[in-house]
């Protein structure tokens, strides 16, 4: 069955560390991967994507994901946080050409000042 | 570009009765799919629409059900409301034609059935 899932539920870090978050995924065949997040009384926004080619992807405001495809994995960075992205990180994939999410749990992330 | 459009934002229902959800994508979006988010269960895929017709559909019950419309907007119906059912419904909506494509979410609908 198609599965994609988030280890760290809960994550707090002082402003200025740095971050990863895990995201695995279970598909077969081709997969896009996308992590979206959502901040506190906002709607889900895609924080970036991965189709193909350059595994290594970059999105908004700083954070960047690497697909590794022989893990399995596709694990969100970012070299130091801010009080900002304090919100709740969610992993998600399709498969082939399908728009149907599969989401993973989600993180919840929060960066004390 | 104006972003995907829910209404109404909030509702509250009572068991039993039903309730229709809309929703406006992006212009020139012709996918539109909804979700579900509840706290126990997170963010779960209910059905895709594209060009009017149903691509997609999600592990949930006969109740739930949805229908767009020739200008790509979308509506989902849910019929004899359980307690349950409580939850944020998210439109969200892509410009998908023979892949899949980035999908933009809307602001969400929060339901709330007593």
């Amino acid at each position: 069955a198609q599965s994609v899932s988030q280890h760290n539920h809960h994550v707090i870090l002082s402003e200025a560390a740095s971050l990863e978050l895990g995201c695995n995924y279970s598909y077969g065949g081709t997969v896009n991967l996308f992590w979206y997040v959502q901040y506190p009384g906002q709607h889900l926004q895609l924080l970036l994507k991965y189709f193909s080619g350059d595994p290594l992807v970059k999105g908004i405001k700083g954070f960047e994901a690497e697909f590794i495809k022989s893990k399995f994995s596709f694990n969100l960075r970012k070299p130091s946080v801010q009080w900002s992205d304090t919100a709740e990180y969610f992993c998600a994939a399709t498969g082939g050409a399908t728009n149907k999410l599969i989401f993973g749990t989600g993180t919840l992330l929060a960066v004390q000042p | 570009k104006a972003g995907v459009t829910q209404t109404p934002r909030y509702l509250i229902k009572t068991r039993g009765q039903q309730v229709t959800l809309s929703c406006s994508p992006i212009s020139g979006h012709r996918s539109v799919s909804w979700y579900q988010q509840t706290p126990g269960q997170g963010l779960q895929f209910l059905f895709e629409y594209f060009s009017e017709t149903q691509r997609n559909k999600g592990n949930f019950p006969g109740r739930f059900s949805g229908r767009q419309f020739s200008n790509s907007r979308s509506e989902m119906n849910v019929s004899t409301l359980e307690l349950g059912d409580s939850a944020l419904y998210l439109c969200a909506s892509s410009a998908s034609g023979s892949r899949s494509y980035e999908q933009y979410f809307g602001p969400g609908t929060r339901l709330t059935v007593t």
